[in-house]
């Protein structure tokens, strides 16, 4: 079964601060990998996408790698601000002919405090 | 939330009643989704249609309905059949050869009692 685990499930960090996030996934045959910011009550909105020859991709202070070989992946934040206060899903697409089939993981809850 | 509008934001109905959740885009997008988002689990995807017309159930299907009979519109039917409709669902779309890059809508909380 295809699968998307996220780590960790939370993070409080402080404002300037740096983080990383991590994403392991089982999906098989890979496509495509996206990162994206929940804030709560709101739609996810993309940071990033990879495929399978990228193995890094930046959008201003978010930064994301992929390890196609350990099927991992992190998101680091750099210079945290209050406003990434939010969740961060990582979403791995199956190529699957036709179409791309995701699997979402449960995400990471980010709290940037002062 | 791009091009993509969810209404209401929040439903409240009782048990028993179905109840219609709109989704509209104006980005021309051919492909439409609808996700169920429950705390401590990733989305799951209960109905994606490709075309006008057409629509294919996800994983979880049961209890749900939609239609496609127009390009812009996919409104989701949440059924009495439904055992836990109490969730926060999302809406999105893409082109048809880049499923993968969806674009999601703001979103409706219903809450069933």
């Amino acid at each position: 079964k295809n699968q998307v685990e996220q780590s960790p499930q939370s993070l409080i960090i402080l404002e300037g601060k740096n983080c990383t996030l991590q994403c392991n996934y089982t999906v098989s045959p890979f496509s495509n990998l996206r990162w994206y910011k929940q804030d709560t009550g709101r739609g996810p909105v993309s940071l990033t996408i990879m495929t399978f020859s990228e193995n890094t991709k930046s959008n201003g202070r978010y930064t994301a790698t992929l390890d196609a070989d350990t099927k991992q992946s992190s998101l680091h934040i750099t210079a945290s601000q209050l406003s990434d206060s939010a969740s961060y899903i990582c979403v791995v697409g199956e190529n699957t002919g036709t179409a791309s089939k995701l699997t979402f993981g449960t995400g990471t809850r980010l709290q940037v405090t002062l | 939330d791009g091009g993509i509008t969810q209404s209401p934001k929040y439903l409240f109905r009782k048990e028993g009643q179905n109840v219609t959740l709109s989704c509209e885009q104006n980005l021309n997008h051919d492909a439409m989704y609808w996700y169920r988002q429950d705390p401590g689990q990733g989305l799951r995807l209960i109905y994606y249609s490709q075309i006008v017309n057409d629509f294919q159930k996800g994983d979880i299907a049961e209890g749900y309905s939609v239609s496609r009979e127009k390009k812009e519109s996919f409104p989701l039917t949440v059924t009495s059949a439904q055992k836990n409709p109490t969730a926060f669902y999302l809406c999105a779309s893409s082109m048809m050869d880049r499923s993968y890059e969806q674009y999601f809508g703001p979103g409706t909380r219903l809450t069933v009692t």
